[in-house]
């Protein structure tokens, strides 16, 4: 089946800018996650909805991020006011229930540049 | 702050020989310690999971040491092949989110 999807796959952007990136989760997962990687780094947390419960924002570096999940499906992360420090690739995962946090299905990841 | 970590980036290792991969954590009320693999290219896969009562734990060609003694975490691959080259990550789990390390690199030699 469908996995899940994530795009654009690569976004270059001047700073300053405002940038959508968008997550299609696999269908029926409840769960979704939102991680950066940095090139060479490991993951870092931003953000994960569960539900319908409210999101947990605790990653999110600043106030220029934030999120949302429509209709319990696809996600759309949004940077605004870019920086170069912002240039890395954003990961989204989901599972399929809060049972399942630790299988997490990845999408490839959309490769941000903050020219 | 609290972090999972590991103690080598790169690992080398022949083809057909037993690989180990170690991580460090520093949070005792994790409650699940997870790997995954990442592929050049690709977003992080599953391999495996343990709970944090136990100390061990088999899959397919892999197998997870817990040690909370000492806070450590391993994972082991039998006869590593060409296809296990990828990056590696330990993660532990707080409650609904997963907290990753910084990722070994290994690479199979033929």
């Amino acid at each position: 089946g469908a996995g899940v999807s994530q795009s654009p796959s690569n976004k270059v952007t001047e700073k300053g800018k405002d940038v959508e990136l968008r997550c299609d989760p696999i269908s029926g997962h409840t769960a979704l996650y939102w991680y950066r990687q940095s090139l060479g780094q490991g993951l870092e947390f931003l953000i994960y909805f569960q539900g319908n419960s409210a999101p947990d924002k605790s990653g999110l570096p600043s106030d220029r991020f934030s999120a949302e999940r429509t209709g319990g499906s696809v996600s759309t992360l949004t940077i605004q006011r870019t920086q170069q420090e912002d240039s890395a690739v954003y990961l989204c995962a989901s599972s399929g229930d809060m049972d399942r946090v630790n299988e997490q299905y990845f999408g490839p990841g959309t490769r941000l540049t903050v020219t | 702050g609290e972090s999972v970590g590991l103690h080598l980036p790169t690992l080398s290792v022949q083809e057909g020989d037993n690989s180990i991969i170690n991580c460090a954590y520093s949070n005792s009320a994790s409650d699940y310690f997870i790997w995954y693999k990442q592929e050049s290219g690709k977003g992080p896969q599953f391999i495996i999971d343990i709970r944090s009562n136990m100390d061990k734990r088999q899959g397919q060609r892999v197998t997870v040491l817990l040690n909370k003694t000492v806070k450590h975490l391993s994972l082991q691959i039998a006869a590593t092949q060409p296809g296990d080259s990828a990056v590696y990550f330990c993660a532990e789990r707080r409650g609904g989110k997963l907290i990753f390390g910084q990722g070994t690199e290994l690479s199979v030699k033929p």
